[in-house]
């Protein structure tokens, strides 16, 4: 099966410019998350859908980050304006809850988005 | 709240060298615990994991065991080969949390020399 795919692999881009990044999760994958690793620092949760809905959106910095994942298949992650401190790797997962799994479902991450703000 | 911290890095080591990157984590009650790695140009990939105290999660030579008494998920390989440079995140998934949400380490980059 195809794996998480993310688009682009890199972006630069000017502070006070927008960027738009894409994930395509696993087919059938109702769940879909981003996280964010500034350099050097932890990988965090910014969101989760579940299928076009946003379960969990406690992770998102500010309101110059939006994510959508209109019909439920791939979602997209908007900064405008964009901040130097924004600069990181965007990485996306999606995983899909098995009867009886429960937590255990596995996480499948794509190669993550390489975001630089100059 | 709930957090992992793990040695920092970076880890140089000669092939067929012994490994252990440290990781501990805080939480209330038993959470899950994973290790994640991720190779040059690719994603995020489960390396292991453990979902109990005592448990021993292991894959590709690699084994950590979740110490409840010591808050600790060490990551340990008797014999390391170039083949495992990557970088290393030790995670945890909360008990009650979010399906999925996890919170990570900050990363030990692993580099084996032959």
């Amino acid at each position: 099966e195809a794996g998480v795919t993310q688009f682009p692999s890199h972006s630069v881009i000017e502070k006070g410019q927008t960027v738009t990044l894409r994930c395509d999760p696993i087919s059938g994958h109702d769940n879909l998350y981003w996280y964010r690793r500034v350099m050097g620092k932890e990988i965090k949760f910014l969101l989760h859908f579940v299928k076009e809905s946003k379960q969990d959106e406690s992770g998102m910095p500010n309101n110059r980050f939006l994510a959508e994942r209109t019909g439920g298949t791939y979602s997209t992650l908007k900064v405008q304006p964009a901040e130097l401190e924004d600069s990181g790797v965007y990485f996306c997962a999606s995983s899909q809850d098995l009867p009886g799994q429960g937590a255990r479902s596995p996480l499948h991450f794509g190669n993550g988005t390489r975001l630089t703000v100059t | 709240g709930d957090s992992v911290t793990q040695m920092e890095g970076p880890v140089t080591l000669s092939e067929e060298a012994f490994l252990t990157i440290n990781c501990t984590y805080t939480a209330t009650g038993y959470p899950s615990l994973f290790w994640y790695v991720q190779y040059p140009g690719e994603g995020l990939q489960l390396l292991l994991k453990a979902t109990k105290a005592d448990d021993k999660g292991s894959n590709k030579g690699f084994e950590a065991t979740y110490r409840k008494e010591t808050t600790s998920f060490h990551l340990e390989k008797g014999s390391v080969q170039v083949s495992d440079s990557a970088v290393y995140f030790c995670a945890l998934k909360g008990r009650g949390s979010t399906l999925g949400r996890l919170y990570f380490g900050r990363g030990t980059q692993l580099t084996v020399w032959p």
